[in-house]
């Protein structure tokens, strides 16, 4: 059955340096998103991607974050400098079409921590 | 007003049991619902999806009243296989998904 894949599947950074976190979404899907989840906490959306742009994006995703899909199979979530407030489990998703109905399947996450 | 609201939990059942989770949106533009089971430190997986007629799927109902904004997921006969926290998500069209703090459930031998 296709998945998810996210890499690494933990990331331990020192505050203030750039981290990059990887996904591989399910071939045939068209939207790719990133969430998170700080620990405890609910999962909350980060970012959207459609057709090779930011559809959408929250209060969160500010100018320390940006997403990339370099190629036909990766879509990355850079944060620029980290701050120990990012420490997070970090979701990607990928859904096949934008009907609202569609299942969006998640990745097992990358769990990141800022030291 | 958050925009999903859920009982946090935990409810702890015996084997067996019958046990139902509420949920309350606030966004009346929403179009799709689902429950989603999480566990430790997991992702997301969707258990299924909500209709407004009402949808089954096994030992899981799930329940949506447009009217009041609420959701429920009814589960029958529980197992120990179904402790996790269920988590309410609502979307708005292709709009990113909306979670709940989930609700937590033990279901104890």
């Amino acid at each position: 059955e296709p998945e998810v894949t996210q890499t690494p599947s933990h990331q331990v950074t020192q505050m203030g340096q750039e981290v990059i976190l990887r996904c591989v979404p399910i071939s045939n899907h068209l939207y790719f998103y990133w969430y998170r989840q700080i620990l405890g906490q609910k999962v909350e959306f980060l970012v959207s991607f459609y057709n090779n742009e930011i559809s959408e994006k929250s209060e969160i995703f500010d100018d320390q974050f940006s997403v990339e899909r370099p190629d036909g199979s990766n879509f990355t979530l850079k944060i620029r400098s980290t701050k120990l407030e990012d420490s997070a489990m970090y979701f990607c998703a990928s859904k096949l079409a934008g009907e609202p109905h569609n299942e969006q399947f998640f990745g097992p996450g990358t769990r990141l921590t800022v030291l | 007003r958050k925009e999903v609201e859920q009982d946090p939990g935990p409810f702890n059942v015996p084997e067996g049991a019958t046990v139902a989770f509420n949920c309350t949106y606030s966004n009346s533009a929403s179009q799709s619902f689902f429950w989603y089971r999480q566990d430790c430190r997991k992702e997301p997986k969707l258990l299924m999806s909500v209709y407004s007629s009402g949808n089954e799927d096994g030992r899981f109902t799930a329940q949506l009243n447009r009217a009041s904004q609420y959701i429920s997921l009814l589960i029958r006969d529980s197992k120990l296989s179904d402790s996790a926290t269920y988590l309410c998500v609502v979307n708005r069209g292709r709009r990113a998904l909306t979670f709940g703090s989930g609700t937590r459930l033990q279901v104890q031998p």
